[in-house]
């Protein structure tokens, strides 16, 4: 079956100009999670969202970002005015639940370069 | 908050050799534990996860993982490894005081073997 999927694959975008990037998660995955990836870091949780409940925010770095999701289905993220750190790579991943006991299925990513 | 240690950052080996990454974690109680494995050009996939019982992990292509509680570890071991088991290794951990269903990363150890 089809996995997770990201697009763009790639983006470059110029210092203060919007972006926004896509995830649709495996059907039938309550749960979605954002990440980003710093070069020689490890993943950072940026935000959740759990079928229709409130989305936890609490990893998201300052209020240029945002996400949504449509129901149980695609989630985009959006950066307002990008930054030169927030180059990286995006990652999104959905499971089935959100128990915690349940393993996460990954994209490909995003890779962000903001010049 | 939770937080994930892997020692390692990179580690460079050659075949046959034996595999040992090490990952701990910070917070205490009931935990589920998990290792993903990134190859290059692909994405995270699950290698094994710990969620009770056994403390022996057996996951794929011959690893395996022990979960030591009283030493809060959960180090990724294999006998023998090949030129293909090189890649990107994440060690993740939920639960723990506090109970967060969000996965902690840690930053990962990058694994180089030789043929």
């Amino acid at each position: 079956g089809a996995g997770v999927s990201q697009s763009p694959s790639n983006k470059v975008t110029e210092k203060g100009k919007d972006v926004e990037l896509r995830c649709d998660p495996i059907s039938g995955h309550t749960a979605l999670y954002w990440y980003r990836q710093r070069l020689g870091q490890g993943l950072e949780f940026l935000i959740y969202f759990q079928g229709n409940s409130a989305p936890d925010k609490s990893g998201l770095p300052s209020d240029r970002f945002s996400a949504e999701r449509t129901g149980e289905s695609v989630s985009t993220l959006t950066i307002q005015r990008t930054q030169q750190e927030d180059s990286a790579v995006y990652l999104c991943a959905s499971s089935l639940e959100a128990s915690g006991s349940y393993e996460q299925y990954f994209g490909p990513g995003t890779r962000l370069t903001v010049t | 908050a939770q937080s994930v240690s892997q020692h390692n950052h990179h580690v460079i080996l050659s075949e046959a050799a034996s595999l040992e990454l090490g990952c701990n974690y910070s917070y205490g109680g009931t935990v589920n534990l998990f290792w993903y494995v990134q190859y290059p050009g692909q994405h995270l996939q699950l290698l094994l996860k710990y969620f009770s019982g056994d403390p022996l992990v057996k996951g794929i292509k011959g690893f395996e993982a022990e979960f030591i509680k009283s030493k809060f570890s959960f180090n990724l071991r294999k006998p023998s490894v090949q030129w293909s088991d090189t890649a990107e290794y994440f060690c993740a951990v939920t639960g723990g005081a506090g109970g967060s269903y969000i996965p902690t990363f840690g930053r990962g150890t990058s694994l180089i073997v030789h043929p």
